[in-house]
């Protein structure tokens, strides 16, 4: 079955280590974004990724990074400088070639608690 | 700066009520304006409106867009207590994803 898969669903980590968070979608999509959900908060957007090898900051970039060396992964590493990194991590793709509707595909989330 | 503000911000019914969310928006280039459910994890997708006027439909569930006013409406007609959730309104400008909303958290009381 085509889809998104994030991990891991869970994942603590002490003040002052990196973690990162793994995407892989089979869906053939070209785009590829990570956005954070903090309670009351909506969806805001991380980074984002239209093609292999190239990536752009979203709203709130800072305190973490991205690589797109492959089609099918989009990893998200998030780094000790991000001040607040407890939240829910959705990462989601889109077909920009073709019949692009626009509807972006998520992932299942992970959730990051900081200790 | 795009902006998609959703109102209420949330939302307590009784099982059978109709519902009205809002979601209001100003974007640089529109090009279409969608809703997702969220229950527990990942948004499911609802409906993506491109034009005015246009009601798309699926079950109790029913959106419209007015792009003159830069609004849209989703409804849900006779509530149950599965629609209980996070409903999220979006905007795509472009390559760059979609623009978020806050989401308006409906609860339906039996």
């Amino acid at each position: 079955d085509g889809g998104i898969t994030q991990s891991p669903k869970y994942l603590f980590r002490k003040e002052g280590q990196n973690v990162t968070l793994s995407c892989e979608q089979n869906l053939n999509h070209d785009a590829m974004y990570w956005y954070r959900q903090d309670p009351g908060q909506g969806l805001r957007l991380i980074y984002y990724s239209q093609i292999v090898n190239d990536f752009q900051k979203g709203d709130i970039a800072e305190g973490y990074s991205v690589s797109r060396e492959k089609k099918e992964s989009f990893p998200l590493t998030v780094t000790s400088a991000q001040k607040n990194p407890t939240a829910f991590y959705l990462c989601a793709s889109k077909n920009t070639g073709g019949v692009n509707t626009g509807e972006l595909f998520f992932g299942e989330g992970s959730r990051l608690t900081v200790l | 700066e795009d902006k998609v503000v959703q109102s209420p911000l949330s939302l307590v019914v009784h099982e059978g009520d109709t519902v009205t969310l809002n979601c209001s928006y100003e974007v640089t280039n529109f090009r279409s304006l969608l809703w997702y459910k969220q229950e527990k994890k990942a948004p499911t997708f609802l409906f993506m409106l491109t034009s005015s006027g246009i009601e798309k439909k699926s079950g109790r569930l029913s959106s419209i867009l007015d792009k003159k006013e830069l609004f849209s409406i989703l409804n849900i007609t006779a509530t149950q207590t599965g629609d209980s959730a996070i409903y999220l309104c979006a905007v795509g400008g472009g390559a760059d994803g979609l623009t978020f909303g806050k989401g308006t958290h409906l609860i339906i009381q039996p």
